[in-house]
């Protein structure tokens, strides 16, 4: 069966300083890969998606970009964070026109 | 451009009400897919129901049931007999076919069962 992995679950990072958030899945390959952010008490905001290695499609423009280094690792990075970069940051999977399955999300605060 | 709406920020209701929750969508393809999904307090999200743009029929699950209505593009869903687990952000969602894999969420509305 099919698992997504998403770490860390919180993380408190200085502003100005670097980020780097990881998900992986298991069971599954060639799968869709996302990453979306909810600012606390909105709604879901896709910030990057990514269709296979090395294609990353980015939909809001920011001081955060997206890799893929291997086809089912998908990491989102900053090189100096913001304050308005705190949120709840969910990484997701599917297969083409599928389901989408989350991780558990990591809880990101800047201070 | 492919965009959802749930204009319902929050709803209230007392237990054992039903309750509906609005999605509207815009997409120009013909072939696409709707989702709801649940996201409780502790923040995951949980699938609900998948349909495709060819299956308008609608569908029952227990107390949940959807109504999709593509000449008002909209995928309602409502609870009946609410219960206090109800409560959660239920976000409904829309990803085109075919070339275009973004997967695009509405705002969420936030349902409060009150017992």
């Amino acid at each position: 069966s099919q698992t997504i992995h998403q770490w860390p679950a919180t993380l408190v990072q200085p502003v100005g300083s670097p980020l780097s958030l990881e998900c992986t899945v298991e069971g599954t390959s060639n799968p869709n890969l996302y990453w979306y952010r909810q600012a606390a008490g909105r709604g879901l905001q896709l910030l990057f998606y990514s269709v296979g290695i090395g294609q990353i499609s980015s939909e809001v423009p920011q001081n955060l970009s997206a890799s893929r280094p291997q086809d089912r690792q998908f990491i989102l990075s900053s090189k100096k964070l913001l304050l308005s970069d705190s949120g709840f940051y969910l990484c997701a999977w599917r297969a083409q026109g599928r389901i989408a399955f989350f991780g558990q999300g990591t809880r990101l605060t800047v201070v | 451009a492919q965009k959802v709406t749930q204009a319902q920020t929050e709803i209230s209701v007392v237990e054992k009400e039903d309750v509906t929750l609005d999605c509207v969508y815009e997409t120009r393809d013909t072939t696409y897919y709707l989702f709801w999904y649940k996201q409780p307090p502790s923040g995951e999200l949980v699938f609900l129901i998948r349909r495709n743009s060819f299956d308008e029929q609608n569908e029952i699950s227990g107390r949940y049931s959807w109504n999709f209505q593509k000449s008002t593009s909209s995928f309602n869903f409502t609870i009946t007999a609410s219960q206090v687990v109800d409560s959660a952000v239920y976000f409904c969602a829309l990803s085109e076919n075919f070339g275009n894999e973004k997967l695009t969420f509405g705002t969420g509305t936030r349902l409060t069962i009150i017992p």
